[in-house]
């Protein structure tokens, strides 16, 4: 059974604090994403990575980078969290070849920054 | 760049019955990949069915089809005989058939099952 695991299903932390979010997935994939979601903007990709250490940034950057040194391993960094990064964060893994479309997702981690 | 809009953020439908759900898209690629996701209350996301581009004939996995209208840029997801289960969100995404294969998704449609 193909898994994406995100290292925490809850998370609180503090103004100022810098946060971790790790996302392992064991099916031996190429291509990595961190996605955040909040209502009525859907899916919005914060940064993807298409091999090992090597990464792009999606369409809401600012504010995270990532870090992928291992290939199951794709890890999300928030220098110094802000309220306004209080939502839900999803990772999610897939083939890097063009005809295995399918993307897998782990069960997201819902950040809240007080 | 591409985009994909979903025009219905909530929609209703009583058990049995059938349900549509749109989807539109814009790009200037012929290659590309279409998805239906669900998303339920726990959270994990699902997908539901895939539309290659460049197959005209629409997909269809048990209960769940779509009607994909290339010229159009459309890609709706009909659901036939639903059930207290469909009840979820559901994002309608984009993948290209080249390149770096990120998704783009649209802003999802609420699904309620009414009993």
């Amino acid at each position: 059974d193909v898994k994406v695991t995100q290292s925490s299903r809850y998370l609180v932390k503090r103004t100022g604090e810098k946060v971790f979010l790790e996302c392992v997935q064991d099916m031996d994939h190429e291509n990595m994403f961190w996605y955040r979601q909040d209502p009525g903007l859907g899916l919005r990709l914060i940064y993807f990575s298409y091999d090992v250490k090597m990464k792009e940034k999606g369409d809401i950057p600012e504010g995270y980078s990532v870090s992928r040194e291992k290939k199951e391993r794709f890890s999300l960094i928030l220098e110094s969290a802000s309220t306004n990064q209080t939502s839900m964060y999803l990772c999610a893994s897939s083939r890097g070849d063009r005809m295995n479309t399918e993307a897998f997702f782990g069960q997201g981690t819902r950040l809240t920054v007080v | 760049a591409q985009t994909v809009t979903q025009s219905q953020p909530e929609m209703s439908v009583q058990e049995a019955e059938t349900v549509t759900l749109s989807c539109t898209y814009d790009t200037s690629e012929s290659d590309y990949y279409l998805f239906w996701y669900k998303q339920p209350p726990s959270r994990q996301m699902i997908l539901v069915i895939r539309q290659e581009a460049y197959k005209q004939q629409n997909a269809t996995e048990n209960r769940f089809s779509v009607n994909f209208q290339k010229a159009a840029k459309s890609f709706s997801l009909k659901i036939s005989d639903s059930q207290l289960g469909d009840a979820a969100m559901y994002f309608c995404a984009y993948r290209t058939g080249s390149g770096t294969y990120k998704y783009i998704f649209g802003t999802g449609t609420r699904l309620k099952v009414l009993a």
